[in-house]
């Protein structure tokens, strides 16, 4: 299996444009994580799916962030509009819905706002 | 809420010798998994060891062993035979209710030749 995959692996925008993190989970995983890391902050949850259904936002940061799970192959974050501090590595991550809870996780994507 | 620890920000160790790397965490959850992630410079995430709060028996993978002291909410990491390949950040993690995976700060170790 080729793992989580994100895209784009590195994005630079400037502040105030829409930006879209994109991710493939593991074939067969009904789990799907995003997460945020700073180093301020270190690792944050920021949405969880459960079967393509969002379970838990409350850490997404504020309405900016959005996040989708059309099918169980694809998720997207999105930031509309992207802010300075923003700026930080994301996360996807799957897993297994056989109960040993082990996640997944994707290469990230490091975000660049300025 | 679940919260983990994680105490020392930085860590050192020659190479072929062996350190710890501690972690305390609190939950009120009674079924739990515990996991140690490590974080090289290229930022993957990568799984080293896992523990099911259930199982009495400390989880061992290869040069990876856990001292996993339930009552005292302590799950410590052991590399034995450290190799340079083992510098990272390691994030200590537990996972509980709400399908929620929480981390700790994680440890820089590093490895001298």
């Amino acid at each position: 299996d080729a793992g989580v995959i994100q895209s784009p692996r590195h994005e630079v925008t400037e502040m105030g444009q829409e930006v879209t993190l994109r991710c493939k989970p593991i074939s067969g995983h009904n789990s799907l994580f995003w997460y945020r890391q700073t180093m301020m902050r270190g690792l944050e949850l920021l949405i969880y799916f459960n079967n393509n259904v969002p379970i838990d936002d409350s850490g997404m940061p504020e309405d900016r962030f959005s996040a989708k799970m059309p099918n169980a192959s694809f998720s997207t974050l999105k930031i509309q509009p992207s802010e300075p501090r923003d700026s930080a590595v994301y996360f996807c991550a799957s897993s297994f819905p056989d109960g040993n809870y082990e996640q997944y996780f994707g290469p990230g994507t490091r975000l660049t706002v300025t | 809420a679940q919260t983990v620890t994680q105490s020392q920000p930085e860590m050192s160790v020659q190479e072929a010798e062996t350190v710890t790397l501690s972690c305390t965490y609190d939950t009120s959850e009674s079924d739990y998994y515990l996991f140690w992630y490590k974080q090289p410079p290229s930022r993957q995430m990568i799984l080293v060891i896992r523990q099911e709060a259930y199982k009495q028996q400390n989880a061992t993978e290869n040069r990876f062993s856990v001292n996993f002291q339930k009552a005292a909410k302590s799950f410590s990491l052991k590399i034995s035979d450290s190799q340079l390949g083992d510098a990272a950040m390691y994030f200590c993690a537990s996972f509980g209710a709400g399908n929620m995976l929480t981390f700790g700060g994680g440890t820089r170790l590093m490895v001298k030749p």
